[in-house]
């Protein structure tokens, strides 16, 4: 059975740097093909892919975001990571991370979700 | 960036009608197109990928074509258990991209 679960601060101030963590089971992300994404949505709005990570070390992430993104991984616990640094009011978000899976390349289990507030 | 021009934005549909949701690709994407359907306070449920294949578990009221660039997801014999926002998205390219949702009111 596939399950992941986010964590995260709660909220954070402006300018500070978010750190994010998807604790998963029931698959590795060691397994070729396997691979984690972070997705975010603002409360009322739509869904914004923000990165990937693969079961090879590969990254990719979104440009919109430029260079405040880090995702990164650590297969001995089953963890994903992703970091956003210099966050404002517009990270305001629930984050998700989800499975990507390997013979498809689409998402298909999703965490719960975890809601970040940035506020002064 | 690809582009994904999802209609409508909401729709009101009652019991046992049958309705369709679309998603237009600004550029080819292939059958790189999933749907997923999300109620509130949860988080998204895949339930169409490759453009046309049904998720395990996911019932065959749920279908998904493709003609050219445009992606839709029917729904037929709507129930109560089908209210909620559907999403396409396209794992084509990077980035990956979002439609804008579709929020479906059962009467």
């Amino acid at each position: 059975q596939v399950t992941l679960k986010e964590s995260g601060p709660g909220i954070l101030q402006p300018s500070q740097t978010l750190s994010l963590t998807c604790t998963f089971s029931g698959f590795s992300l060691s397994t070729y093909g396997m691979g984690v994404g972070w997705i975010r949505q603002p409360s009322g709005k739509g869904l914004e892919w923000l990165a990937n990570i693969w079961w090879d070390d590969d990254k990719y992430y979104n440009p919109s975001l430029k260079n405040r993104l880090t995702i990164s991984k650590d297969t001995s616990n089953n963890q994903a990571f992703l970091k956003i640094t210099n966050v404002d009011t517009a990270d305001t978000a629930t984050y998700y991370c989800a499975r990507i899976d390997n013979s498809g390349y689409y998402f298909d289990y999703w965490g719960q979700g975890v809601m970040v507030t940035v506020s002064s | 960036d690809i582009q994904m021009t999802q209609s409508p934005s909401s729709m009101s549909a009652s019991l046992g009608d049958t309705v369709t949701i679309n998603c237009l690709a600004s550029q080819d994407i292939g059958n790189y197109l999933s749907w997923y359907q999300q109620k509130p306070g949860k988080s998204p449920k895949l339930m169409i990928y490759g453009a046309t294949n049904l998720e395990d578990g996911v019932p065959s009221r749920f279908s998904g074509s493709r003609s050219g660039s445009d992606y839709s997801l029917t729904i037929n014999s709507l129930g109560y258990d089908d209210e909620g926002i559907y999403h396409c998205h396209q794992y084509y390219e990077y980035p990956l991209t979002f439609g804008s949702g579709t929020k479906l009111e059962i009467k």
